[in-house]
C-alpha cells in the first residue's frame, strides 16, 4: 500500500520569495513521484517526476524536486516566487515493482497563493 | 495537439436522470483513467482501463459505468445520478503506466451539478 501527506493545505508567499510545498510518501516498493499543477478552472499538468535517475529531478517553470529516500520526501521548491505560479499543487506516488503498476495515490493538494 | 477532451465541461442534470461524460484523447495511449476532485479530498479514482474492452475498479466506483470499445475513447456514465456524486471530473490517459515513467495527460475537466 501507498500514501503521499503533503504537509501544507495552503502556502502563502511574497512575489520574488522562495517557495517550498512539502511531500512525504510511503510505498511498498521503489516509488516513482511526480508532482503536478493545477491552474483554476484549468485541468492537472505535470510538473516535474522522479523514476530513479538523478535524485534532483529539475521541471518546468523554474521549479525543481528532491528525493529522499532517508526521509520518505520529495518536496517542491522554486527560488524566486511568480504571480503566474498561485494554483493548487499535487503530489503523487507511483510504487514499482517491476511488473508494472497502475495505481497511483495522489495527495490532498496544497493551494499556493502569491502575494504581490 | 495532443489532447485529452472532455464533454461536457459544465453540466447541471437532477437526481436520476442518466448522463455520460464523453472522453477522447489523440494520443494512441492503452491507458485511461476518470477521477473525481473535491475539496479537501484530491483526486479519487473513479475507474481506469488498461486497454480495449479492459477495465477495472479504482477506489470509488459506486454509481458509475465505464466502457472501452474504441482505444481513444472512455466515457463515464451515471445510470442514475444522485447529488453526492456533485463533483469536478478528469479524464486522463498515458502511454502505458508499465514503463516506470510513465506519466498521466488530463483533460480540462467536467464540472457536474446534480440538484
Amino acid at each position: 500500500a501507498q500514501s503521499v501527506t503533503q504537509l501544507d493545505s495552503h502556502v502563502s508567499v511574497s512575489e520574488g520569495t522562495p517557495v517550498l510545498l512539502r511531500c512525504n510518501y510511503s510505498s511498498s516498493y521503489s516509488p516513482s513521484l511526480f508532482w503536478y499543477v493545477q491552474h483554476p478552472n484549468k485541468g492537472l499538468q505535470l510538473l516535474l517526476k522522479y523514476t530513479s535517475a538523478a535524485t534532483l529531478v529539475k521541471g518546468i517553470n523554474g521549479f525543481e524536486a528532491e528525493f529522499k529516500k532517508s526521509e520518505t520526501s520529495f518536496h517542491l521548491t522554486k527560488p524566486s516566487a511568480h504571480m503566474s505560479d498561485a494554483a493548487e499543487y499535487f503530489c503523487v506516488v507511483r510504487p514499482y515493482s517491476g511488473a508494472g503498476s497502475y495505481q497511483l495515490t495522489f495527495g490532498k493538494g496544497t493551494k499556493l497563493s502569491v502575494i504581490p | 495537439e495532443a489532447q485529452v477532451t472532455q464533454n461536457p465541461r459544465y453540466l447541471i442534470t437532477v437526481t436520476g436522470k442518466k448522463l455520460t461524460v464523453t472522453c477522447s484523447q489523440n494520443m494512441n495511449h492503452e491507458y485511461m483513467s476518470w477521477y473525481r476532485q473535491d475539496p479537501g479530498l484530491g483526486l479519487r479514482q473513479i475507474y481506469y482501463s488498461m486497454n480495449v474492452e479492459v477495465t477495472d475498479k479504482g477506489d470509488v466506483p459506486e454509481g458509475y459505468k465505464v466502457s472501452r470499445k474504441e482505444k481513444r475513447n472512455f466515457p463515464l456514465i451515471l445510470e442514475s445520478p444522485s447529488p453526492n456524486q456533485t463533483s469536478l471530473y478528469f479524464c486522463a490517459s498515458s502511454l502505458s503506466l508499465v514503463s516506470r515513467t510513465g506519466e498521466l495527460f488530463f483533460g480540462e475537466g467536467s464540472r457536474l451539478t446534480v440538484l
